[in-house]
């Protein structure tokens, strides 16, 4: 089974902070997505990767980066955490173009 | 660019009921369709899917068909149970790897 991870489940930071969300998948999957989830809006994407050193932004990017150094692993940096980011991030990869994403547990933080 | 919209929820049936989920999509030619559930506390994963016009995906007594003329694929369920309570996502991809999602229906289905 196609294994998704991310670092933490729940995280709590404070404003300013430099903060770092981290995912791992385990099939050697091109593509991986960062969405952060909020209620009544559904999944946004920040940003994604379809390949190593490879990023394009989504429609949310203000306010974060990413890394992608290794093939397995797609890193969400806020670069200083304020407030209105606090929300579910989800973490998903797919092999392919019209193939299922498979997803992380998601890492709920909050920004105080 | 392309977009996903759902019915808004939230939605409650009793068991034994007949459920509708309503998803339209905006996209230049011809993507590939998804529908993911979300149980609480969870991730998301995969229920159904449909990567042509007219393809049918089917999955736990769960449907949607692929409908281009309307550009639609709403989900259906002839009877739902209390374990089907969640939060149910359409979603496209296209081209460049672009993952779109709608913004997600809470079902609640009660005894």
């Amino acid at each position: 089974d196609v294994k998704v991870t991310q670092s933490s489940r729940y995280l709590v930071k404070r404003t300013g902070e430099k903060v770092f969300l981290e995912c791992v998948q385990d099939m050697d999957h091109e593509n991986m997505f960062w969405y952060r989830q909020d209620p009544g809006l559904g999944l946004r994407l920040i940003y994604f990767s379809y390949d190593v050193k490879m990023k394009e932004k989504g429609d949310i990017p203000e306010g974060y980066s990413v890394s992608r150094e290794k093939k397995e692993r797609f890193s969400l940096i806020l670069e200083s955490a304020s407030t209105n980011q606090t929300s579910m991030y989800l973490c998903a990869s797919i092999i392919e173009v019209g193939t299922e994403a498979f997803f992380g547990q998601g890492t709920r933080l909050t920004v105080v | 660019g392309n977009s996903v919209t759902q019915m808004e929820g939230p939605v409650t049936l009793s068991e034994e009921a007949f459920l509708t989920i309503n998803c339209t999509y905006t996209a230049t030619g011809y993507p590939s369709l998804f529908w993911y559930v979300q149980y609480p506390g969870e991730g998301l994963q995969l229920l159904l899917k449909a990567t042509k016009a007219d393809d049918k995906g089917s999955n736990k007594g769960f449907e949607a068909t692929y409908r281009k003329e309307t550009t639609s694929f709403h989900l259906e369920k002839g009877s739902v149970q209390v374990s089907d309570s969640a939060v149910y996502f359409c979603a496209l991809i296209q081209g460049a790897q672009k993952l779109v999602f709608g913004q997600g229906t809470r079902l609640t289905i009660n005894p």
